[in-house]
């Protein structure tokens, strides 16, 4: 079974500049969430979506974050402009409908902002 | 939002020693599920162990066990016989019914295992 798949793998960008992060869940897999992961800190949840709707993005900075899960397969995570302390590791994660289930996560996409 | 706290940001063990990592969480839920997940350096974090807290047994998957303590609101991850490839960073994890599926994560522990 193929795992959740994340491009690009690391990203070095200027403050300011703009960044876009894909992710592709495991099949069938309803729920997707991305997560960004600060050095030294727990995975901090920004938007969760299940199918194509999004169920919490309360943590997502709307005035720079953007994500969306159209077909309710892929996702895009954006970020414009990029700040210094967005640099970080974003994570994508899905897991099947229900209330057990665990989260499967990619590999993650590391971004610098210089 | 549930709260959940690993007080030991690291920790070393000797090859095959064992080591007992810390996780306490907050809640007001009565049933609700519990992970661990392990995150070697620059590989994708997966899952150790999972309890549910309907479940007065502990869990094991081999090497790893928990003691689960619900009225202490403690889930601790047991690592018997540690191996090199056991260190990683480890993250304590809750999932309540009411929370949409939502997982709360703690600020992990790097656990060294020394040759």
């Amino acid at each position: 079974e193929a795992g959740v798949a994340q491009s690009p793998r690391y990203k070095i960008i200027e403050k300011r500049q703009s960044v876009a992060f894909w992710c592709n869940p495991i099949s069938g897999h309803a729920t997707l969430y991305w997560y960004q992961q600060i050095l030294g800190q727990g995975p901090k949840l920004l938007i969760q979506f299940q199918n194509n709707g999004v169920v919490d993005d309360s943590q997502l900075p709307k005035d720079r974050f953007s994500a969306e899960r159209l077909k309710g397969v892929d996702s895009t995570l954006k970020i414009q402009p990029a700040k210094l302390e967005d640099s970080a590791v974003y994570l994508c994660a899905s897991k099947t409908s229900g209330l057990t289930g665990e989260l499967f996560f990619g590999e993650g996409s590391r971004l610098t902002v210089l | 939002a549930q709260t959940v706290t690993q007080s030991q940001p690291e920790m070393s063990v000797q090859e095959a020693e064992t080591v007992t990592l810390s996780c306490t969480y907050d809640t007001s839920e009565s049933d609700y599920y519990l992970f661990w997940y392990k995150q070697p350096p620059s590989r994708q974090m997966i899952l150790v162990i999972r309890q549910e807290a309907y479940k007065q047994q502990n869990a094991t998957e081999n090497r790893f066990s928990v003691n689960f303590q619900k009225a202490a609101k403690s889930f601790s991850l047991k690592i018997s016989d540690s191996q090199l490839g056991d260190a990683a960073m480890y993250f304590c994890a809750y999932r309540g019914p009411n929370t949409g599926n939502q997982f709360y994560f703690g600020t992990g522990t790097s656990l060294t295992v020394i040759p």
